[in-house]
């Protein structure tokens, strides 16, 4: 059962607007979530991050945003950059704090 | 220092024979995952390691899939008998430590293909 849910597997935003990329989830023990970068022929890359106890976190650029309530969170990229085109995955993990369980990934295409 | 490496980069085998895929973690890195990415799905765990403690092979899809992890260092990620349901890239990460959350380092992928 996928546990992580990401529903939009495909995004397209111009150069300097926003891009807005949104994650659900189903268990109510995860408690950490990441967002995770991956350009093809590579492997994922970290993002960011954000803990339970916080609904916001912001690092440059890339900003998170935890509805915990909602089980929803979104990762918020401004100004968007031709650079940031990549697929975005998701990922949640629980109180064991190891395995990630990861979503199937929004692929964002930023056009000039 | 040198990122999480994995070999081969692809690996094409044909239905029925075995593969063996390498991971060379972070050196310091105690914690070590196997994923694999089937096509157009999310990354599914698959088997963690800890230091010397044993390894949670929770995610291993059937017994056909084995991995050991020598000296606290390199990994092995065994799959006999290959089907080729098998297909799909084989990611290894690591982390400095298990507990807690840890940001986990992600090597290139080992794109096998079970023809």
């Amino acid at each position: 059962d996928q546990q992580v849910k990401q529903n939009s597997p495909s995004l397209s935003v111009q150069e300097g607007r926003i891009s807005i990329l949104n994650c659900d989830y189903t268990n109510s023990m995860f408690d950490y979530f990441l967002w995770y970068k991956k350009y093809p022929a590579e492997g994922p890359t970290f993002l960011i991050s954000i803990s339970s106890i916080k609904d916001k976190n912001e690092d440059g650029r890339f900003t998170v945003f935890l509805n915990k309530s909602a089980k929803h969170l979104s990762l918020h990229i401004v100004p968007s950059q031709p650079g940031d085109s990549a697929v975005y995955f998701c990922a949640a993990s629980g109180n064991s704090g190891y395995a990630l369980n990861f979503g199937k990934g929004t692929s964002l295409l930023v056009t000039p | 220092g040198a990122g999480v490496s994995q070999s081969p980069s692809n690996k094409v085998t044909e239905k029925g024979k075995d593969v063996e895929l390498r991971c060379d973690p972070i050196s310091g890195h105690t914690a070590l995952y196997w994923y694999r990415q089937s096509l157009g799905q999310g990354l599914e765990f698959l088997i963690y390691f800890q230091g010397n403690s044993a390894p949670d092979k929770s995610g291993l899809p059937s017994d056909r899939f084995s991995a050991e992890r020598t000296g606290g260092s390199v990994s092995t990620l065994t799959i006999q008998r290959t089907q080729q349901e098998d297909s799909a890239v084989y990611l290894c990460a690591s982390s400095l430590r298990g507990t807690g959350h840890n940001e986990q380092f992600f090597g290139p992928g080992t794109r096998l293909t079970v023809l």
